[in-house]
């Protein structure tokens, strides 16, 4: 079936460092969504992309759909203790069904201060 | 806005209990669905219901129903809880079934079977 592979599992990096995490699919998706999941919290959507070679921003995040539409990208600039969680990619393929959404294992991330 | 309500938030059962567990979302999306998380194994998806009076089949749907009540409520059901069945649950919902929906989730049900 289809997967996602998420990579790194887990990080711990200096607070002010940059973090860099990506995910990559054996099949081509139309969607990728990136998840920060807070401990104890559901996952909470960061940033949706659509396009092949979109690249798109939240505030110190910065994601991008690969152009190949097998991959994607998460950056975090200057990282604060406050980014701690685990960050979710999910993927979907075209055809518009929700039950592919599929998800990777996740990145684990910690910050020392 | 609740956004995604799901209920209760911890629960242990003994082996060969039932239970259900409650998800309400306020946002007036038309689909929902149900996915369990496992330690190592990201989000897996159970059911989902792309609209009111329609259900289908995930995942992992084995040892599992659901009922999509109406539009607001999808509830996931345990018949005979096994070990196995030991994990977080998580509610969802998006507005349809278009590419750029985006899936939102509730806060989660701690689930441990003995």
């Amino acid at each position: 079936g289809q997967q996602l592979n998420q990579s790194p599992q887990s990080m711990f990096i200096q607070e002010g460092e940059d973090v860099s995490m990506n995910c990559t699919s054996s099949s081509i998706f139309n969607t990728w969504l990136w998840y920060k999941q807070d401990p104890g919290e559901g996952p909470v959507l960061l940033i949706a992309l659509y396009k092949a070679g979109e690249l798109t921003s939240n505030g110190r995040l910065t994601a991008q759909f690969g152009i190949t539409r097998k991959d994607s990208f998460l950056n975090i600039s200057a990282s604060i203790p406050s980014d701690v969680g685990i960050y979710f990619c999910a993927g979907r393929e075209g055809g518009g069904s929700q039950g592919n959404l599929i998800f990777g294992k996740g990145t684990k991330l910690s910050v020392k201060p | 806005n609740a956004g995604v309500t799901q209920t209760p938030k911890f629960q242990v059962l003994k082996t060969g209990q039932s239970m259900t567990l409650q998800c309400a979302q306020d946002m007036n999306h038309n689909s929902m669905y149900w996915y369990r998380q496992d330690p190592g194994m990201g989000l897996r998806l159970i059911y989902y219901s792309a609209s009111e009076g329609t259900t289908d089949k995930g995942e992992v749907p084995n040892g599992y129903n659901v009922s999509r009540l109406n539009k607001r409520e999808f509830s996931l059901r345990l018949e005979s809880a096994a070990p196995s069945q030991t994990s977080v649950y998580f509610c969802a919902s998006s507005a349809g079934q278009r590419e750029r929906a985006r899936i939102f989730f509730g806060s989660g049900t701690r689930l441990t079977v003995v």
